[in-house]
C-alpha cells in the first residue's frame, strides 16, 4: 500500500514567523511530486511540480525542496502572512501495477494569526 | 479563474439515481483528472484521461465511470447513487501528464438524499 504522509497535521503561527512542512513518500518509482495550496471554499491551487532529486523551487515567499532518494519534500514559507492560511497538500505520482497512480497526503492546515 | 469549467455547480438527487458531471479543460490541455472530496476527507484521486485514453486510475468505484471526448471535455458518470457519494467533485486539467501543473475547476457539489 502506497502511503503519502504530511506533517504536522496542523500548525498555528504568528504573522512574520517562518514555517515548514514535510511530505514523505515512497522512495521508489518516483515520477513527480506536486504541492498545492487549498483555501477553504476554494479549489486547490498548484504551487510547484517537482521532478528531479535535489529540485528546489521558489515562488515569492514560498519554496520547496525534494529528496527522492530518501522520499521527502519540504515546503517553506518565509515571513508568514494571514493570507497564507490554508491547507497545503502534496501529491505523489508513481508507476505501479502497470499504471500510473496519484496519491495525496492528508495535508497540513496552516493558520497564521495577525 | 483557472480556465477549467465544471457543470453543474450543484446537484441534488436521490439514492439509486444516476448523474453526469461535466468538465471542460483549459484550452490546449490534453489531460483531465477527476477528484472526490467527501465530508471530513481529504482529496481522493479518481481517474485521469489523456487525449481520450484512460491514463491513471485511483480509488474509483465500479459504479462510477468517466470518459474524455474528441473535443477533450470529460464526463464523470455516477450511478446507483448512495448517501456516501455526497461530496465535492473536482476536475483538473494539465497540458500532458504527471510532470505538468494541474489547474482545478470550481467543483460540482453533489448531494444525495
Amino acid at each position: 500500500i502506497l502511503n503519502v504522509e504530511q506533517s504536522p497535521q496542523s500548525l498555528h503561527v504568528q504573522e512574520g514567523d517562518s514555517t515548514n512542512f514535510t511530505c514523505s513518500f515512497p522512495s521508489s518509482n518516483f515520477y513527480a511530486l506536486h504541492w498545492y495550496r487549498w483555501e477553504t471554499a476554494k479549489s486547490p491551487e498548484a504551487l510547484f511540480v517537482m521532478t528531479l532529486n535535489g529540485d528546489e523551487k521558489k515562488k515569492g515567499r514560498i519554496s520547496a525542496t525534494l529528496n527522492t532518494k530518501e522520499g521527502y519534500s519540504y515546503l517553506y514559507i518565509k515571513g508568514s502572512q494571514p493570507e497564507d492560511s490554508a491547507t497545503y497538500l502534496c501529491a505523489f505520482f508513481t508507476w505501479m501495477d502497470s499504471s500510473y497512480k496519484l496519491i495525496f497526503g492528508s495535508g497540513t492546515r496552516l493558520l497564521v494569526r495577525p | 479563474d483557472s480556465g477549467v469549467t465544471q457543470t453543474p455547480k450543484h446537484l441534488i438527487t436521490a439514492t439509486g439515481q444516476r448523474v453526469t458531471l461535466r468538465c471542460s479543460p483549459r484550452s490546449g490541455d490534453l489531460s483531465v483528472y477527476w477528484y472526490q472530496q467527501s465530508l471530513d476527507q481529504g482529496l481522493q484521486f479518481l481517474i485521469q484521461y489523456y487525449n481520450g485514453e484512460e491514463r491513471a486510475k485511483g480509488n474509483i468505484l465500479e459504479r462510477f465511470s468517466a470518459q474524455q471526448f474528441p473535443d477533450l471535455h470529460s464526463e464523470l458518470n455516477l450511478s446507483s447513487l448512495e448517501l456516501g457519494d455526497s461530496a465535492l467533485y473536482f476536475c483538473a486539467s494539465s497540458v500532458r501528464g504527471s510532470t505538468d501543473t494541474q489547474y482545478f475547476g470550481p467543483g460540482t457539489r453533489l448531494t444525495v438524499l
